[in-house]
């Protein structure tokens, strides 16, 4: 069975803390992602990144860094943690091929989310 | 970049009968669409997936529809039962060529015994 697993569910931290989520998927996928997801908002791409070492900027990446040094882990970085990053987190991957064939249709799969909390 | 647009009002029906959820789109016509299901406090979960040469597909009690001169694709479930509650999320790839989907804020669907 399939599993992307995220550190922590809840998390709760204070303003200024640098704070790292972390994301571990079972699957040999290339490629990874971070979002945030807040009521009203729907789910937003922070960074994603398309193999080790390798990190492109999502539609809101500032305040986030990522880090990639195995394929199968990545992490996302709060610097300095604020109160406008509390929401939940979500992290997914997908393949870069499917049967052997490069695909851009491959489906996401999800971990179990965090929800982190910033006072 | 693409603009996904669902239905933000909870769709409440009665369980029996049949769900229809509803992802409209703005920009240019997509490879492809998936629809996730996303639980409380949990990520989604993927569903279907259409691509931009099928007009339907079908999974057991789910039916997806892409119509790419409306711009929109319907999502399907039959036989509706309470346990279909959740909120149902469409994406889209982010733009032409891009394995990266961008994702609608979902519809909360709420199925009544």
């Amino acid at each position: 069975d399939v599993k992307v697993t995220q550190s922590s569910r809840y998390l709760v931290k204070r303003t200024g803390e640098k704070v790292f989520l972390e994301c571990v998927q079972d699957m040999d996928h290339e490629n990874m992602f971070w979002y945030r997801q807040d009521p009203g908002l729907g789910l937003r791409l922070i960074y994603f990144s398309y193999d080790v070492k390798m990190k492109e900027k999502g539609d809101i990446p500032e305040g986030y860094s990522v880090s990639r040094e195995k394929k199968e882990r990545f992490s996302l970085i709060l610097e300095s943690a604020s109160t406008n990053q509390t929401s939940m987190y979500l992290c997914a991957s997908t393949a870069h091929k499917t049967t052997g064939r490069w695909s851009r249709y491959n489906e996401q799969f999800f971990g179990p989310g965090t929800r982190l909390t910033v006072l | 970049s693409q603009k996904i647009e669902q239905n933000s009002e909870a769709l409440n029906i009665q369980e029996g009968k049949t769900a229809t959820l509803t992802c409209n789109y703005t920009n240019y016509s997509p490879a492809y669409l998936q629809w996730y299901r996303q639980d409380p406090g949990r990520g989604p979960v993927f569903l279907l997936l259409i691509r931009e040469n099928e007009k339907e597909k079908r999974k057991e009690r789910l039916k997806v529809t892409f119509d790419t001169t409306l711009k929109q694709s319907l999502f399907h479930i039959t036989a509706s039962q309470p346990a279909d509650s959740a909120t149902y999320l469409c994406a889209l790839p982010a733009s032409g060529g891009s394995y990266i989907p961008t994702f609608g804020r979902g519809t909360s669907l709420i199925v009544h015994p």
